[in-house]
C-alpha cells in the first residue's frame, strides 16, 4: 500500500463546476497536509495547507481534513480552464522534515 | 523575496559522469530539501538540510549526496551517473526548523544519455 494514494484521473469537469480531489494516506501520524498545484513542465506550487480536522478555505479553494480517516480533499470552487493540472497531495508526519507524495490526479477544466 | 532558484535548469550528460546541482533558498529560509521527480515514481524525497547539516535523507543509493553552505545555499551531486537518473530534480526551501511548509524551485532537468 501507498503512502499516500490519489486517483490518476483524470478529471474531467465543465467550467464553473466543483472539482473534489481526494487523497488517503497511510502514516497516523502524519499531522500536516498540503495541495500542491503542477503544471506540465513546470514545479510544483503551493495552493494550500491544513493541519486541523475540518474545512479551511481559501478564495476558490477549500482544504477538507479527516484525521480519524486518514483522508484530506481539495475543492475548487467555480473551476477555470486555467486550473487544468496535476494536483499533488503531500503529508508531512511528525519530525519526518519530509514530504510525502501522493501520484497526482490530474485535472481537465472544459470551457 | 525572490523565489527559490535552481541551476542549471537543463543539463545532459552521459552515463558514468557525475552532475553537480545548485540551489539558493528564498532569502531567510534556512532549510533545503532536494527530491526527484520521474513519470514512474513520482516525486521521491532525497535528503534534507539544516544549519550545513543533512537531518534526514530519502531511500536513495550513496551516488545521490548534497551540502549546503553557510549562506544555506545548497549543492547535490550525483556521481556515476546512470540512465534512470534522468529526472527533475527539485529543490524546496522551508523557513525554519518548525515549519512544514515548503516552497519549490523551478527544478533541473537532467536527461542522462
Amino acid at each position: 500500500q501507498k503512502e499516500v494514494e490519489q486517483n490518476s484521473g483524470p478529471l474531467s469537469v465543465p467550467e464553473g463546476a466543483i472539482a473534489s480531489l481526494n487523497c488517503t494516506y497511510s502514516d497516523r501520524g502524519s499531522q500536516s497536509f498540503f495541495w500542491y498545484r503542477q503544471y506540465s513542465g513546470k514545479s510544483p506550487e503551493l495552493i494550500m495547507f491544513i493541519y486541523s480536522n475540518g474545512d479551511k478555505e481559501d478564495g476558490r479553494f477549500t482544504a477538507q481534513l479527516n484525521k480519524a480517516s486518514q483522508y484530506v480533499s481539495l475543492l475548487i470552487r467555480d473551476s477555470q480552464p486555467s486550473d487544468s493540472a496535476t494536483y499533488l497531495c503531500a503529508v508531512n508526519a511528525v519530525g519526518r522534515r519530509a514530504l510525502t507524495f501522493g501520484s497526482g490526479t490530474r485535472l481537465q477544466v472544459q470551457p | 523575496k525572490a523565489g527559490v532558484t535552481q541551476t542549471p535548469r537543463y543539463l545532459i550528460k552521459t552515463r558514468g559522469q557525475q552532475v553537480t546541482l545548485s540551489c539558493s533558498p528564498i532569502s531567510g529560509h534556512r532549510s533545503v530539501s532536494w527530491y526527484q521527480q520521474t513519470p514512474g515514481q513520482g516525486l521521491q524525497f532525497l535528503f534534507e538540510y539544516f544549519s550545513e547539516t543533512q537531518r534526514n535523507k530519502g531511500n536513495f543509493p550513496g551516488r545521490f549526496s548534497g551540502r549546503q553552505f553557510s549562506n544555506s545555499r545548497s549543492e547535490m551531486n550525483v556521481s556515476t551517473l546512470e540512465l534512470g537518473d534522468s529526472a527533475l530534480y527539485l529543490c524546496a526551501s522551508r523557513d525554519s526548523g518548525s515549519s512544514d511548509t515548503q516552497y519549490f524551485g523551478p527544478g533541473t532537468r537532467l536527461t542522462v544519455l
